[in-house]
């Protein structure tokens, strides 16, 4: 693929369901991210995938957040019991060695609406 | 703690004017720097980056970015300003060591007049 790519795209979701959102990362980059953009708070860092090391999970602001990337590639990102301030875009990251250096390229995001 | 500040939430500018977007940034060492763009419904793109030397750094769709330490600013410029720059733009920062993620100001979004 030429590029990362979410899906779904948007999500509407009821107060304490759980949701799965998807990030297929540019073919080949070892280093994932994602990131939450909301009003208000503007863009925050959830988890950070790099090759087969412990992922670091400093920004997920709940324990009802988690992710995993299976295979070193494809990632999940879960919201379990959403609840109303989950409301946000969630995008996501790839960047080929996770060096400082790189270049970290952003999918379109999914639009979580949790009513 | 680090932090990424751009103090204008909305610009206006006419078409064909100057574009100075301001960053000013808090970081416990000089972070490497980031400008990206976000049009309506797209992921981000990266315009530029800082990491050393040179502290005019030139970018893409014509922008440009200046790093000046004594005032921990990164401001963007374009001279001339075209409709299709109407967007939401972002400074950030980002450790030299270890893998830090991007800290990201809250945006400032432009708007492009006739």
């Amino acid at each position: 693929g030429a590029g990362v790519s979410q899906s779904p795209s948007n999500k509407v979701t009821e107060k304490g369901k759980d949701v799965e959102l998807r990030c297929d990362p540019i073919s080949g980059h070892t280093a994932l991210y994602w990131y939450r953009q909301s009003l208000g708070q503007g863009l925050e860092f959830l988890i950070y995938f790099q090759g087969n090391s412990a992922p670091d999970k400093s920004g997920l602001p709940s324990d009802r957040f988690s992710a995993e990337r299976t295979g070193g590639s494809v990632s999940t990102l879960t919201i379990q019991r959403t609840q109303q301030e989950d409301s946000a875009v969630y995008l996501c990251a790839s960047s080929s060695l996770g060096r400082p250096t790189d270049t970290q390229y952003f999918g379109p995001g999914t639009r979580l609406t949790v009513l | 703690a680090q932090s990424v500040t751009q103090p204008d939430i909305h610009i206006t500018v006419s078409e064909g004017a100057s574009l100075e977007l301001r960053c000013n940034y808090s970081y416990g060492a000089t972070p490497y720097l980031f400008w990206y763009v976000q049009s309506p419904g797209q992921g981000l793109q990266l315009l530029l980056k800082y990491f050393s030397g040179d502290t005019l750094v030139q970018g893409i769709k014509g922008f440009e970015a200046e790093f000046k330490r004594s005032q921990s600013s990164f401001n963007l410029r374009k001279p001339s300003v075209h409709w299709s720059d109407a967007a939401e733009y972002f400074c950030a920062v980002r450790g030299q060591w270890g893998n830090t993620p991007l800290v990201f100001g809250k945006g400032t979004r432009l708007s492009v007049i006739a």
